[in-house]
């Protein structure tokens, strides 16, 4: 159901840098909502990472950052490190659903 | 700290409702508003509504009216959920989580609750 488009797996090297879309429309990120991003390790609940489009809660290393354009939002790691390996997820607001949504939820994998 | 306790696995037959609870602490309950989301086996993360603990107010997606009711006890700084008619498919971890002020961002989760359906 959701309207929030994840590529759904992304891998890359240790001390690369991946890049996560989130590929929403007009009612939503199009809609200037703020876009926030989880990490979900396997067998653990979400943990917020990234909030606001690009800011990160305290204890967040600034290997991760968030921007957004237009209807789209990125979140982009570099450094990668082998613990980065999780899925992550955007989320916004829906002003025609009215509801909060999450996107379709993307895995890295680190080589 | 912050802290969301949810309580333990269930499991149901289809047809059946099920109640799982989020008990709060380390923060003033009734300043935030408490959603509840749920992720099926190998799935990604579904948004299924709020309750405000202050007046008890909900809104739920649509998918879900009819079938969920959320509620809250402010003296045992506790959320409840409540879902009806469950089929096999919504055999999901459910989980609580709190919304920082009215900004959408969900700061802190439980750690779910399983509930599993099948006769």
């Amino acid at each position: 159901q959701s309207v929030l488009t994840q590529p759904p797996s992304v891998s890359g090297a240790p001390g690369q840098r991946v890049t996560i879309s989130c590929t929403g429309d007009s009612s939503n990120i199009g809609a200037r909502y703020d876009v926030h991003w989880y990490q979900q390790v396997p067998g653990t609940a979400p943990k917020l990472l990234i909030y606001n489009d690009n800011r990160r809660p305290s204890g967040v290393p600034d290997r991760f950052s968030g921007s957004k354009s237009g209807t789209s939002a990125s979140l982009a790691i570099t450094g990668l490190q082998a613990e980065d390996e999780a899925d992550y997820y955007c989320q916004t607001y829906d002003r025609s659903l009215n509801d909060h949504l999450f996107g379709t939820g993307t895995t890295v994998t680190v080589l | 700290q912050v802290q969301l306790v949810q309580s333990g696995a269930e499991v149901r037959i289809p047809g059946a409702s099920v109640e799982v609870s989020c008990r709060a602490s380390g923060y003033s309950f009734t300043e935030y508003v408490i959603h509840w989301v749920r992720q099926a086996p190998g799935q990604g993360l579904e948004w299924i509504g709020w309750v405000n603990p202050p007046s008890g107010t909900t809104l739920y997606t649509q998918r879900f009216q009819g079938r969920v009711t959320m509620t809250r006890d402010t003296t045992t700084t506790t959320a409840f959920m409540e879902l009806n008619s469950l089929t096999s498919d919504e055999t999901a971890i459910y989980y609580c989580v709190r919304e920082n002020g009215h900004t959408g961002i969900f700061d802190y989760w439980g750690q779910g609750t399983l509930v599993s359906v099948s006769s």
